[in-house]
């Protein structure tokens, strides 16, 4: 079967850094996303990676290692308003979009 | 109009109704989805659209049905509802099918008793 695995819920701290992990089993990749998504509302696009590395935005960075199935987002400078849950989603290879149930992020003053 | 639109925001229905729910997109995406979002799960395909005119069953498509009559509505049928339908149901779009950004509408709370 595909399935993405990521923790149901983190918590940090103002102004601290959080990594969160996602890892997948799909058959075949074209893709990895995260969104995040504030309770109550849409998921929004934070990253798209689809060859192993890091790439950088702001505050929030993705990393991905195809060999391992295997991502992480970094939120840097933490904010209470990144309190949302993050959803990674992988592409597999007939282009169907497999979700993660989403990681709850809390952040603590 | 900006991005999609959905209606209604959120409906109690009885069992055995039939509801459809509305989305509308202004960004001339060729490709549209209809996710369902339980508490606990990821987001679930109900049905896509790749371009106006065609429709594809996604993952959990049983009880509902969709049409495509042009590039910018979507609509989402159940034919008679269950409480087993009872979920917050999200549209999407990108501007084609594959490997693209999904535009999410503000989504539709649904519950049948």
């Amino acid at each position: 079967g595909q399935n993405i695995d990521q923790p149901t819920e983190m918590t940090a701290t103002e102004g601290a850094i959080v990594q969160i992990n996602c890892t997948y089993q799909t058959s075949g990749f074209n893709g990895l996303f995260w969104y995040q998504q504030h309770a109550g509302e849409a998921p929004t696009f934070l990253s798209y990676n689809v060859l192993d590395g890091l790439e950088e935005k702001g505050r929030f960075s993705s990393f991905l290692s195809r060999s391992k199935g295997y991502s992480y987002l970094l939120l840097k400078e933490l904010q209470m308003k990144d309190s949302a849950s993050y959803l990674c989603a992988v592409t597999n290879s007939n282009y169907q979009l497999i979700w993660g149930a989403g990681t709850k992020l809390i952040i603590k003053p | 109009i900006a991005g999609i639109t959905q209606a209604p925001t959120s409906q109690i229905l009885a069992a055995g109704r039939r509801m459809t729910l509305r989305c509308t997109q202004d960004m001339r995406h060729n490709a549209m989805y209809w996710y369902r979002q339980d508490l606990g799960l990821g987001l679930r395909l109900i049905h896509y659209s790749n371009t106006a005119g065609t429709t594809g069953k996604g993952e959990v498509p049983d009880g509902y049905s969709v049409s495509r009559a042009n590039t910018d509505d979507f609509p989402l049928t159940l034919a008679s509802a269950v409480p087993s339908q009872t979920s917050v149901y999200f549209c999407a779009s990108s501007s084609v099918s594959g490997a693209n950004v999904l535009t999410f509408g503000a989504g539709s709370r649904l519950t049948v008793l």
